[in-house]
């Protein structure tokens, strides 16, 4: 079975606080995502990376960073923590190829108060 | 990507089949169909994927029109542990590393 972990469930920060989210994939996959999934508005892309070192914009990059030294490991990184950053962030890998399978780590929720 | 139209919500007995349907009327001939669910408060689980064919596996049943303009996912014998929102997505592969699109989706409700 595919596995994708990520560091917490639920955490809580204060305004301005650094933040680290980890994802960790089993499964040798070159493709990681992150997301994060608010009411109304759901899954957005932050950033994703398809090898080690490399990353791409996604969508709304703005306030976050990534960092991916291993295959399987993939970080993000709220440098200066914001309440509009309060959400659901989940964490993805996909196989490569023509209908390829993306799974996704349980999520965190992350609380900026 | 094409655009997926689910109807908002669905009610289903407990043991019976659930048929989740799904539009995806601009589907172009390289687009496969994807289901997830998401459980509340979890991450999305996949569920299965075609591109024409039909598609069974241990979760489900998917059921592609032969001019792939809309699809049907089973769940053959519903459980209270199916109750989720239900997502319909088409997608090219390699689009931002194959970043999938979210839509409204189904709220599927099993009921004993």
């Amino acid at each position: 079975d595919v596995k994708v972990t990520q560091s917490s469930r639920y955490l809580v920060k204060r305004t301005g606080e650094k933040v680290f989210l980890e994802c960790v994939q089993d499964m040798d996959h070159e493709n990681m995502f992150w997301y994060r999934q608010d009411p109304g508005l759901g899954l957005r892309l932050i950033y994703f990376s398809y090898d080690v070192k490399m990353k791409e914009k996604g969508d709304i990059p703005e306030g976050y960073s990534v960092s991916r030294e291993k295959k399987e490991r993939f970080s993000l990184i709220l440098e200066s923590a914001s309440t509009n950053q309060t959400s659901m962030y989940l964490c993805a890998s996909t196989t490569l190829g023509r209908g390829g399978t993306q799974y996704f780590g349980p999520g965190t929720r992350l609380l900026v108060l | 990507d094409a655009k997926t139209t689910q109807p908002p919500s669905m009610d289903c007995a407990e043991g019976r089949a659930a048929n989740l349907p799904c539009n995806h009327s601009t589907i172009s001939g390289n687009e496969y169909v994807y289901w997830y669910r998401q459980i509340h408060s979890q991450g999305p689980q996949y569920i299965i994927h075609g591109l024409k064919n039909n598609e069974t596996n241990e979760m489900a049943s998917l059921i592609i029109t032969e001019d792939r303009k809309s699809s049907t996912l089973i769940l053959p014998h519903a459980t209270l542990r199916d109750t989720a929102v239900y997502y319909c997505i088409v997608r090219v592969s390699y689009n931002q590393g194959g970043k999938l699109i979210f839509g409204q989706g189904t709220e599927l409700s099993v009921k004993p």
